[in-house]
């Protein structure tokens, strides 16, 4: 099954800058998801990632807060902008590594936990 | 948004016994898949059970699924320290999204 490293695993930053997470598949994939688990509860979808075209954004996520890039088939970025505290969380990157008659397997990275003072 | 509920949130148990766990979720789905989640870590597939199948085994886990209840069950039979893990039912939407429930934390004492 596919690899996905991701990193940073954790960092602690400033409100109001930015930090990118980064997510490598070691195969291509064709649909990338990033997820926030806040501490303690379960996984919100922020969005899907596709090679050559637009993440598309779930509700109460936008683009400018967090901005995704999908430059190829193995990677792509999360960029948390303008961080406040409440963007405190476990940031998940995954991507579709197994599907079998219409059922879509994800593979996960490791998470980044990030601490916004 | 969830997708899924699940129960107990939390679940204490003896190394050795059984561990079950429940899922309910809300829409018509054509797959359920269960999760395991270490402490600090990413996800880790487990099972995936189909909407036309009833059970189903892996190893030491069992799941079911009652589509007319829209409920699914984890049985993990004979508990290890190891399988101390958050447990999340996951389902699709929209064809390709996987939205997942709000998970069990199953704390197996040796």
């Amino acid at each position: 099954s596919a690899v996905i490293s991701q990193k940073p695993s954790r960092d602690i930053c400033q409100r109001g800058t930015s930090l990118t997470i980064q997510c490598q598949v070691d195969s291509q994939v064709t649909m990338m998801f990033w997820y926030r688990q806040q501490p303690g509860q379960s996984l919100t979808l922020i969005a899907t990632a596709n090679q050559g075209s637009e993440a598309t954004y779930e509700s109460g996520f936008v683009i400018d807060k967090f901005p995704i890039s999908r430059p190829n088939l193995t990677f792509s970025t999360l960029t948390v902008s303008n961080m406040s505290p409440e963007d405190s969380s476990i940031y998940l990157c995954s991507a579709e590594t197994g599907v079998a008659s219409g059922a879509n397997v994800l593979t996960f990275g490791a998470g980044s936990r990030l601490t916004v003072l | 948004s969830q997708q899924g509920e699940e129960d107990p949130q939390a679940l204490s148990i003896q190394e050795g016994e059984n561990a079950t766990m429940n899922c309910s979720y809300k829409t018509s789905i054509n797959n359920l898949q269960w999760y395991r989640q270490n402490s600090g870590r990413g996800l880790v597939h487990l099972i995936l059970i189909r909407s036309n199948e009833r059970e189903k085994h892996s190893g030491r886990l069992r799941v079911t699924l009652d589509t007319s209840k829209k409920s699914s069950s984890l049985l993990i039979t004979a508990s290890r320290a190891a399988d101390t893990a958050s447990y999340f039912c996951a389902t699709p939407r929209g064809g390709f999204k996987t939205i997942f429930g709000a998970g069990t934390r199953l704390f197996v004492k040796a």
